[in-house]
């Protein structure tokens, strides 16, 4: 059974840094392309990053290009995302998702982890 | 630009039948879609894979009560014999060149 844990968020000042990690279990994990998507408070879903089974390609959202950074540890099975210069549109619950073998879709979740950027 | 349009709400009564829908934006129509299920307080859930065919196939241990279709630029979820725990989000999803796409979901409300 595919397992996706995302641990990190919590509460950070506008302007400051974050790193959340997603751990994963039940498959092989440097196969899979994995992303990263997020949910502002009673909006809907926001694709993040996503990166390729290798950690070689990786891609962003215009919204967060060049304040966020995507990688992975195959050895360790974890998924991670550095955060910086956080800002109140940052605000959300981050999950992690398996992308399908052709990548295009998200065939699982984690629970997600909470961020909150406030003063 | 890649967009998918879905209507914001939906409702429909315990035991009857539902028809969502998802619009491809122009010059996409050809793209295939997933759908997801989001339940109140809980991460999503991966539906199925939706081909602009409407030849679909399912994730793990998703009921028959949930199927889908294709007609032009418009991908269906259809969900049949309403359950209470079928009251969610979904959303569609698909992919272009380097960016995931999602719908804005539709709320389903079961009466």
């Amino acid at each position: 059974e595919v397992q996706l844990l995302e641990s990190g968020g919590g509460l950070v000042q506008p302007g400051g840094s974050l790193r959340l990690s997603c751990a994963a279990s039940g498959f092989t994990f440097s196969s899979y392309a994995m992303n990263w998507v997020r949910q502002a408070p009673g909006k809907g879903l926001e694709w993040v990053s996503a990166i390729g089974g290798s950690g070689d390609n990786t891609f962003y959202a215009n919204s967060v290009k060049g304040r966020f950074t995507v990688s992975r540890d195959n050895s360790k099975n974890t998924l991670f995302l550095q955060m910086n210069s956080l800002g109140a549109e940052d605000t959300a619950i981050y999950y992690c998702a398996k992308t399908t073998r052709d990548i295009r879709f998200h065939d699982s979740w984690g629970q997600g982890t909470l961020v909150t950027v406030s003063s | 630009q890649l967009v998918l349009t879905q209507s914001p709400s939906a409702s429909a009564s315990l035991g009857a039948s539902v028809k969502l829908t998802c619009t491809l934006s122009s010059g996409h129509s050809n793209y295939a879609i997933a759908w997801l299920q989001q339940q109140p307080e809980k991460g999503p859930r991966y539906l199925m894979k939706l081909n602009s065919d409407g030849s679909h196939r399912k994730g793990d241990g998703i009921p028959d009560r949930f199927s889908g279709s294709s007609s032009g630029a418009e991908r269906y979820l259809a969900i049949s014999s309403l359950q209470s725990e079928d009251e969610a989000d979904y959303y569609c999803q698909t992919w272009g060149t380097g960016i995931w796409v999602f719908g804005g979901g539709t709320k389903l409300t079961v009466l």
